[in-house]
């Protein structure tokens, strides 16, 4: 089984400041045939479901502000918040849809400093 | 507006059985993949299952293996979860997600990856 690792588990961010989390996969999540990382992150807000963010590592899923972005290479990728807004408090996740089992991260907790 | 709505959630005995149904809406079912995620009290986002658009491909988590069965009726739009053997450790609120396929075409990009679309999720309790 791919094992995601999120790091750190938690952290506090002023209001406008960025907010950088951590996701390393065991194994490699790309498929050279397409040239794509098979890897997605989401934003899970107090008492809701979860909500898609990036797909591919990189790509934004529709509607969502472009102070969201995902970068990485190989087995480590990064979602960056580039100025954090009140509405981002909540718990962040990496999944890797490489291969099944469909791995999470353990989450990190993003809070207002 | 796609819409995925859970029922089937509840307090069940140890050992026993029960059935999840996820009502696809607003989108063509047939044509996705599906997935059913879980979230302990308190705890992250584990994967459970994950079923094809056509039913012909499934997978599991390790975790649920031999007692949990994926499955879908694609004349009705709609997902099922059929669990067995429960155990206290299954209890969680489940989601139904839309998923990216779940078999790599060599040289195609999808769509869309991950999971895009999720209900609000139906609770189930294992306690006796």
């Amino acid at each position: 089984d791919i094992v995601m690792t999120q790091s750190p588990d938690s952290l506090a961010v002023s209001l406008g400041e960025r907010a950088t989390i951590n996701c390393k996969s065991s194994q490699s999540v790309f498929y050279s045939s397409n040239n794509r990382y098979y890897l997605a992150w989401y934003q899970q807000r107090p008492g809701q479901p979860p909500k898609l963010l990036i797909y591919w590592a990189f790509t934004r899923e529709s509607g969502v502000p472009d102070r969201f972005s995902g970068s990485g290479s190989g087995t480590h990728f990064t979602l960056t918040i580039s100025s954090l807004q009140a509405e981002d408090v909540a718990v962040y996740y990496c999944q890797q849809y490489y291969s099944p089992p469909y791995t999470f991260g353990q989450g990190t907790k993003v809070e207002i400093k | 507006e796609v819409q995925l709505l859970e029922s089937g959630g509840t307090l069940i005995q140890p050992g026993e059985s029960l059935r999840l149904s996820c009502a696809a809406s607003g989108l063509d079912f047939s044509s996705n993949a599906m997935s059913w995620v879980r979230q302990a009290p308190g705890k992250g986002l584990e994967w459970v299952s994950a079923i094809s658009g056509s039913g012909g491909t499934r997978y599991y988590a390790n975790s649920v293996e031999g007692r949990f069965t994926i499955s879908r009726d694609n004349s009705k739009n709609m997902l099922y979860l059929q669990m067995s053997s429960l155990r206290a450790e299954d209890t969680a609120v489940y989601y139904c997600a839309r998923s990216s396929p779940l078999v790599r075409v060599f040289g195609e990009v999808p769509n869309t990856g991950g999971m895009d679309v999720w209900g609000q999720g139906t609770p189930v309790t294992v306690s006796s």
